[in-house]
């Protein structure tokens, strides 16, 4: 089946400084790529929509500038927190959607294992 | 936005019992999914019911899905240890998020040994 490879897994780093968590489809290609970022006990919160080859589209209430996403391939996506602060601490996970399931009319969703950002 | 509420929040039950989840939805849908989250880890698609579809198995997995009430459910029959996690469903509708899925808040399952 899919899989979605996601890294690193767990992350420390000092307020202020950036961090670049990346998402990765093995076996399959993505043109499209989301970010979600889950709170302890909560459910998933869709931060952006990255796009092959195109600027990422942005939930309300995201900062775009604070998140950067870069989707370079059909199969890697990027999102750099930039400027960490320890309110930026949380779960991050992202996912893509198989085109092939997405072909059967099916709207499956392949995750990733998730990075836990923390921000000293 | 979060269309689906499941409940319980928690369950927590003794190995080898039946647990059984519920999903309330609010719009029409074309399908509604049920994820699984162990901590600390990602979503893992378990089963997908269709909106003409009412019930689905998959090994010890039983969804039903009520149209009429907007609801589903998710029993997991002769509960493991390995089954603690939380338990999300998703629903795709039209309108619904960028990701084509609304999910909802998880039933946090822990099954005693």
């Amino acid at each position: 089946g899919a899989v979605v490879s996601q890294h690193p897994s767990w992350v420390i780093c000092k307020s202020g400084t950036s961090v670049k968590i990346e998402c990765r489809s093995l076996d399959f290609q993505a043109t499209t790529m989301f970010w979600y970022r889950q709170f302890p006990k909560q459910s998933l919160m869709l931060m952006a929509t990255s796009n092959e080859g195109s600027k990422a589209t942005y939930e309300q209430g995201v900062e775009k500038d604070k998140f950067l996403i870069n989707h370079a391939s059909l199969t890697l996506s990027t999102l750099t927190v930039t400027s960490a602060h320890p309110e930026d601490s949380s779960f991050y996970i992202c996912s893509a959607r198989d085109r092939g399931l997405r072909s059967s009319g099916a709207n499956v969703l392949t995750f990733g294992a998730g990075s836990r950002l923390t921000v000293l | 936005s979060q269309q689906g509420e499941e409940d319980p929040q928690a369950l927590s039950i003794q190995e080898g019992e039946n647990a059984t989840m519920n999903c309330s939805y609010k719009t029409s849908i074309n399908n509604l999914q049920w994820y699984r989250q162990n901590s600390g880890r990602g979503l893992v698609h378990l089963i997908l019911i269709r909106s003409n579809e009412r019930e689905k198995h998959s090994g010890r997995l039983r969804v039903t899905l009520d149209t009429s009430k907007k609801s589903s459910s998710l029993l997991i029959t002769a509960s493991r240890a390995a089954d603690t996690a939380s338990y999300f469903c998703a629903t795709d509708a039209p309108g619904g998020g960028a990701d084509g899925l609304t999910f909802g808040k998880g039933t946090h399952l822990i099954i005693q040994p």
